[in-house]
């Protein structure tokens, strides 16, 4: 199985700030990569996939990037409503993973 | 749009089994394969099951394969998962889910979900 190393676990930000968070897959999975948004109570949302196509309706200060091993997730400008658990998922091969998960938090 | 509806979570105690179902609306449900993710408290999700647009293929995790079932009916749009000899482990918001369309290939990439349904295996 491909094992997804999501870095940090956790961090403190303000509204306005830029936001990174990394993921290193195990292996090399081209660009087979889809970052989530998940907010308490609800679903993840799927924010981007082939590691740099925005998903319809998420906005454009979302962007990802990388390939191979090593992808980033950046809010260029964290937004209240962004505060959230984020996670990143190879679909390079089955059985598909998830990254342990970053959650955004109120400095 | 998109709509997908778990059904069938609960108590159940160890070793006892527990069947859930998805009824999907919003697309084209045999372009599609169906997938069951779940959820434990304060974990991140872990990928269960597939079963492919024609329900001809299943694969499943380590963690469920030999217990859990996955099946469909497309005549009715909705996905099964059949869930045997479960225990504490399995406790967990159990989501079903579809792929994201690529260039006409549906992806193992979930850009809807349902909302869940919880399954709390304790005794």
């Amino acid at each position: 199985d491909i094992q997804v190393t999501q870095s940090p676990s956790s961090l403190s930000a303000s509204a306005g700030d830029r936001v990174t968070i990394t993921c290193r897959a195990s292996q090399d999975i081209d660009r087979s990569i889809g970052w989530y948004q998940q907010k308490r109570g609800g679903a993840p949302k799927l924010l981007l996939f082939a590691a740099s196509s925005l998903q319809s309706g998420v906005p454009s200060r979302f962007t990802g990037s990388g390939s191979g091993t090593d992808f980033t997730l950046t809010i260029s400008s964290l937004q209240p409503e962004d505060f959230a658990t984020y996670y990143c998922q190879q679909f390079y091969s089955r059985p598909v993973t998830f990254g342990q998960g970053t959650k955004v938090e109120v400095k | 749009q998109v709509q997908l509806v778990e059904s069938g979570g609960g108590v159940v105690q160890p070793g006892g089994p527990l069947r859930l179902s998805c009824a999907a609306s919003g697309f084209t449900f045999t372009d599609f394969a169906m997938h069951w993710v779940r959820q434990s408290p304060g974990k991140g999700p872990e990928w269960v099951a597939v079963v492919s647009n024609d329900g001809s293929e299943r694969e499943y995790a380590d963690s469920v394969e030999g217990r859990f079932s996955v099946s469909r009916d497309n005549s009715n749009n909705i996905v099964h998962l059949q869930m045997h000899s479960l225990s504490v482990e399995d406790t967990a918001l159990y989501y079903c889910a579809k792929g994201v369309m690529v260039s006409g290939f549906a992806e193992d990439c979930f850009d809807s979900w349902g909302q869940g349904t919880l399954v709390t295996v304790s005794s």
